[in-house]
């Protein structure tokens, strides 16, 4: 069974960059597919924030462009986000997906931006 | 970007049917391919896919949820409307990056 599972801290302090990491079990993550990070803001708003693919290249939703990195650690069979300085509208429930469509979904984790 | 645009809630009675309506701001059709897709979600749950590809049922999604349409109209029906059906519905597409999503039409009892 596929499982996808995000960890990282639940509150960062404004203007510092907010880490998280998506373990996945049950499929290797070079074997095929993009692995996107999607966030959903206070008030249901949805946001592709973009995604790794099986081969290691990245797309990137041009609104962060210059904050975001995603990376992987294809030993751990995990990738990453990074965003760089954030605000409090960077306030959401991060996810991490399997392919667009996203066919295998995290449970997600509440990020909160505040000082 | 694509917009994608959904009404904000829609009211049904159970067992009734529920059409739920998406338009996109340019065409999200590729020749054949329609890239549009349906999600539910949940309170406190992660967006499980329910349509792919504008018409095509995700593994699991039972029968009673269909998706048609093509260029910049699409709709996600469901018939009959189930109690566990409550919820709030996405779509979202992959026509260009960024992959946009609609702002989700909550689906509520009438």
């Amino acid at each position: 069974e596929i499982q996808l599972q995000e960890s990282g801290p639940g509150l960062v302090k404004p203007s510092q960059s907010l880490s998280l990491t998506c373990s996945v079990t049950g499929y290797t993550i070079t074997s095929g597919y993009d692995w996107s990070w999607i966030r959903k803001f206070p008030g249901n708003k949805m946001e592709w924030m973009g995604y790794i693919s099986y081969s290691g290249s990245t797309n990137y939703n041009p609104s962060l462009k210059s904050r975001i990195s995603i990376t992987r650690d294809t030993s751990k069979n995990q990738f990453f986000l990074q965003l760089n300085s954030v605000t409090t509208e960077d306030t959401a429930t991060y996810y991490c997906a399997r392919s667009i469509p996203s066919d295998y979904w995290g449970q997600g984790v509440m990020v909160t931006v505040s000082s | 970007d694509i917009v994608l645009t959904q009404s904000p809630a829609l009211a049904v009675s159970l067992g009734q049917r529920a059409t739920i309506s998406c338009r996109a701001s340019q065409s999200v059709s590729i020749s054949r391919y329609n890239l549009m897709h349906w999600y539910q979600q949940k309170p406190g749950q992660q967006p499980k896919l329910l349509i792919y590809r504008a018409s095509n049922l995700a593994s699991g999604i039972p029968a009673r949820f269909s998706g048609s349409g093509s260029g910049t109209d699409f709709t996600l029906t469901i018939n009959p409307v189930q109690a566990d059906d409550i919820a709030t519905y996405y779509c979202q597409q992959s026509r260009e990056s960024p992959h946009t999503f609609g702002a989700g039409t909550k689906l509520e009892l009438k």
